[in-house]
C-alpha cells in the first residue's frame, strides 16, 4: 500500500495564479482532510470530507476549494494564490474524523 | 483556534534520559492523540487515549490523561537520537457527532543530544 500520496512535493506560484494540490489514498478511508502548517502555528484544518460527494469547511477555508468525486482522491484547489497561502499543506485520511489519521508527506507551497 | 497547547515549546536532553511533554486543552473531548513529525515529513500517529482512560502505554511511550485538569502528558523513556522530532497533541471536539476532525497544538520540538 502506498498510503496517502501528495503531489507535487514543492511548488512556487505567482500571486493570482491557480493550482490544484493532489491527494490520493489507497486504504479505502471515508474521511479525508486538508491541513496547512505554518511556523509556530501547528496544523489548521482547511476542508474535510466524510465520503464521496460530501465536503465541508474547516477552520481556515477561505481561498480554497475542494471536491470529492471518488473515495480515493481529494484535491485542494487554490483559486487565486496569495502570499498568505505560503505554507506546507498536508492531506490526511482515516476511517473516521476522531481516529488515527494517516498523513501524506506534504506539499511545500511558496507564493511570491 | 488552538484546542491543544504543548509545553514546553522546545526540549533538549541527553540520549538515554526520559523526555516529558505536556498538552493542555480547553473543551470536552472524546479522545486525545499524540503525533510525531520528523523534520520535513508528514505526521505519524503515536497513540490515542480515550476520555475514560487515565494512562496508556505503547513501547517506550507512556501517555496520561487528566480530564479534570484538561491535560495530558507524553513520556518517552530511554530516549534515542531517532526520537528527535516535533511532537503534537491533537484533540477532537465533543460536539455531539461533529465530523470536523482534529485540532492540533503548536508542538514540542524535542532534541536528543548524543
Amino acid at each position: 500500500n502506498a498510503g496517502v500520496t501528495q503531489t507535487p512535493k514543492f511548488q512556487v506560484l505567482k500571486t493570482g495564479q491557480s493550482m490544484t494540490l493532489q491527494c490520493a489514498q489507497d486504504m479505502n478511508h471515508e474521511y479525508m482532510s486538508w491541513y496547512r502548517q505554518d511556523p509556530g502555528m501547528g496544523l489548521r484544518l482547511i476542508h474535510y470530507s466524510v465520503g464521496a460527494g460530501i465536503t465541508d469547511q474547516g477552520e481556515v477555508p477561505n481561498g480554497y476549494n475542494v471536491s470529492r468525486s471518488t473515495t480515493e482522491d481529494f484535491p485542494l484547489r487554490l483559486l487565486s494564490a496569495a502570499p498568505s497561502q505560503t505554507s506546507v499543506y498536508f492531506c490526511a485520511s482515516s476511517y473516521s474524523p476522531r481516529t488515527e489519521q494517516y498523513f501524506g508527506p506534504g506539499t511545500r507551497l511558496t507564493v511570491t | 483556534s488552538q484546542q491543544g497547547e504543548e509545553d514546553p515549546q522546545a526540549l533538549s536532553i541527553q540520549e538515554g534520559e526520559n523526555a516529558t511533554m505536556n498538552c493542555s486543552y480547553k473543551t470536552s473531548i472524546n479522545n486525545l492523540q499524540w503525533y510525531r513529525q520528523n523534520s520535513g515529513r508528514g505526521l505519524v500517529h503515536l497513540i490515542l487515549i480515550r476520555s475514560n482512560e487515565r494512562e496508556k502505554h505503547s513501547g517506550r511511550l507512556r501517555v496520561t490523561l487528566d480530564t479534570s485538569k484538561k491535560s495530558s502528558s507524553l513520556l518517552i523513556t530511554a530516549s534515542r537520537a531517532a526520537d528527535t522530532a516535533s511532537y503534537f497533541c491533537a484533540t477532537d471536539r465533543d460536539s455531539g457527532g461533529g465530523a470536523d476532525g482534529l485540532t492540533f497544538g503548536k508542538g514540542t520540538h524535542l532534541i536528543i543530544q548524543p
